[in-house]
């Protein structure tokens, strides 16, 4: 069935370091494509999104990265901070503004 | 401006019992959607409604329902509340229909037991 997935469950950095978040995908058909954040006991904040016939999409210290070939999506954090510590979902959205979520990758940043 | 509020935070409920969870969008936000949270999970599509018209709906049983009013607020309803009910209700507001920046809110906690 059609489905949004994450490689890793966790991912552990140190404050300053690069961080990349992965996505697999199976829908083709989707339009967008967008990343939430969502700290402890909030809901989810948004990102940066990426529509399709895209292949790259820079934000603030954020760039989102879109390999339709191999149907994959990343995350790129720059120079990641305390306060990027949270857990970070991949959605894609079909339309309608319906966005089928991932199940999260747990993102801990270390001083 | 304030952002997307929800009503209430928590909420206990027993078995069989029904709730009633409530949402406001962001001013001039005609879109709201509904989403689902289990721990550990990511958000799961329940409905989303768009000038007052149910517009999409998820694979959720019929004891779920949800309305929006002519001010765009939104009431999710859950009918003989199971303990596989107990989640994060979130609601998400966008201007239209199609947006794809949805802002969420901070959701409602509701537990069954």
């Amino acid at each position: 069935g059609e489905s949004v997935g994450l490689h890793l469950p966790t991912l552990s950095v140190q404050e300053g370091d690069n961080s990349i978040i992965n996505c697999a995908y199976s829908n083709s058909a989707s339009d967008y494509f967008i990343w939430y954040k969502q700290e402890s006991g909030k809901g989810p904040q948004f990102i940066i999104d990426i529509r399709s016939n895209m292949d790259k999409r820079q934000g603030q210290r954020v760039t989102v990265l879109l390999n339709k070939t191999v149907k994959h999506l990343s995350l790129q954090i720059a120079a990641t901070q305390p306060g990027d510590s949270a857990v970070y979902f991949c959605a894609e959205n079909k339309g309608y503004s319906t966005l089928t979520f991932g199940k999260g990758t747990m993102l801990l940043v270390s001083p | 401006d304030a952002g997307v509020t929800q009503s209430p935070t928590h909420l206990i409920k027993t078995r069989g019992q029904h709730v009633t969870l409530r949402c406001s969008p962001i001013s001039g936000h005609k879109s709201v959607s509904w989403y689902q949270q289990v721990l550990g999970q990511g958000p799961q599509f329940i409905f989303q409604y768009y000038e007052k018209e149910e517009r999409g709906r998820g694979n959720f049983p019929d004891r779920f329902s949800a309305r929006q009013f002519p001010n765009y607020s939104s009431e999710l309803n859950v009918n003989a509340l199971l303990l596989g009910d107990s989640a994060l209700y979130l609601c998400a507001s966008s201007y239209l229909q199609g947006n794809t920046e949805a802002f969420f809110g901070q959701g409602t906690r509701l537990t069954v037991v």
